[in-house]
C-alpha cells in the first residue's frame, strides 16, 4: 500500500511570503496526486489535481508540481485566508485505492 | 448545483453496525465513470479514505478496514450507503462523502460531514 508523507508537519510563514509544502509517495504515483485545503469545521476543498492542474475557482497563487514520488504545493503570496491544513492525496490505478498524507498545518508567523 | 449530504446516527454503541447515507443532487450516480467515496476524520487527525463506488457498481475498499465495510448505491434514490460493522471508540470521527468526477481522480465536491461518536 502506498504511503504519503507530508513535510513539514507545521509551517510558519508571514502573510505575503511564499509557502512551499512537500508530499512524498512511497512508490511512484505518476501524476495521480491532488492537494486539498481544510479550514477548521469545514470539509476539505480541492485545490490541485493531476499534480499541477488548478481546480475550478482556485486562485493562480496556488500551484502544484512534481511527478513520480515527489510533489510540491506552492502558495506564491500568502493571504490571510490561506492559513489552514493542507493534505495531499494519491490515486492508485489498480486496485483503485486512495491515500491521504497526514497533513501540513500552515500557520501565521 | 452539485451537492452531497451525509446522514446517519450521531451516537452508536461499541460492537454495533454503523449505517451512513450520502444523498447526492445535481448529478447522477449512473453517469459514466462517476464515483463517490466515503472518507473519515477523527477529531484533530488526518483524513482517511474508506471506500469508493463507481457508476458501474465496481467497489473498492481500504485495505485495513475492508473486512468491516460495505458500500452500495441506489441510483434511483441518488444515494450511496456505507455500513461499518463492529464499531469501536477509535471509529469516532467525522464521516464525509465526496465525489470523483469522470475527468480526474480527485474529490471535487464534498459533503459537509457527519460526526459519529462511538460510546456506551
Amino acid at each position: 500500500e502506498i504511503v504519503m508523507t507530508q513535510s513539514p508537519a507545521t509551517l510558519s510563514v508571514s502573510p505575503g511570503e511564499r509557502a512551499t509544502l512537500s508530499c512524498r509517495a512511497s512508490q511512484s504515483v505518476s501524476s495521480n496526486l491532488a492537494w486539498y485545503q481544510q479550514k477548521p469545521g469545514q470539509a476539505p476543498r480541492l485545490l490541485i489535481y493531476g499534480a499541477s492542474t488548478r481546480a475550478t475557482g482556485i486562485p493562480a497563487r496556488f500551484s502544484g508540481s512534481g511527478s513520480g514520488t515527489e510533489f510540491t504545493l506552492t502558495i506564491s503570496s500568502l493571504q490571510s485566508e490561506d492559513f489552514a491544513v493542507y493534505y495531499c492525496q494519491q490515486y492508485n490505478n489498480w486496485p483503485p485505492l486512495y491515500t491521504f498524507g497526514q497533513g501540513t498545518k500552515l500557520e501565521i508567523k | 448545483q452539485v451537492t452531497l449530504k451525509e446522514s446517519g446516527p450521531v451516537l452508536v454503541k461499541p460492537t454495533e453496525t454503523l449505517t451512513l447515507t450520502c444523498t447526492v443532487s445535481g448529478f447522477s450516480l449512473s453517469n459514466a465513470r462517476m464515483g463517490v467515496s466515503w472518507i473519515r476524520q477523527p477529531p484533530g487527525k488526518a483524513l482517511e479514505w474508506l471506500a469508493h463506488i463507481f457508476s458501474n457498481d465496481e467497489k473498492s475498499y481500504s485495505t485495513s478496514l475492508k473486512s468491516r465495510l460495505t458500500i452500495s448505491k441506489d441510483t434511483s434514490k441518488s444515494q450511496v450507503v456505507l455500513t461499518m460493522t463492529n464499531m469501536d471508540p477509535v471509529d469516532t470521527a467525522t464521516y464525509y462523502c465526496a465525489r470523483i468526477p469522470p475527468t480526474n481522480n480527485a474529490f471535487d465536491i464534498w459533503g459537509q460531514g457527519t460526526m459519529v461518536t462511538v460510546s456506551s
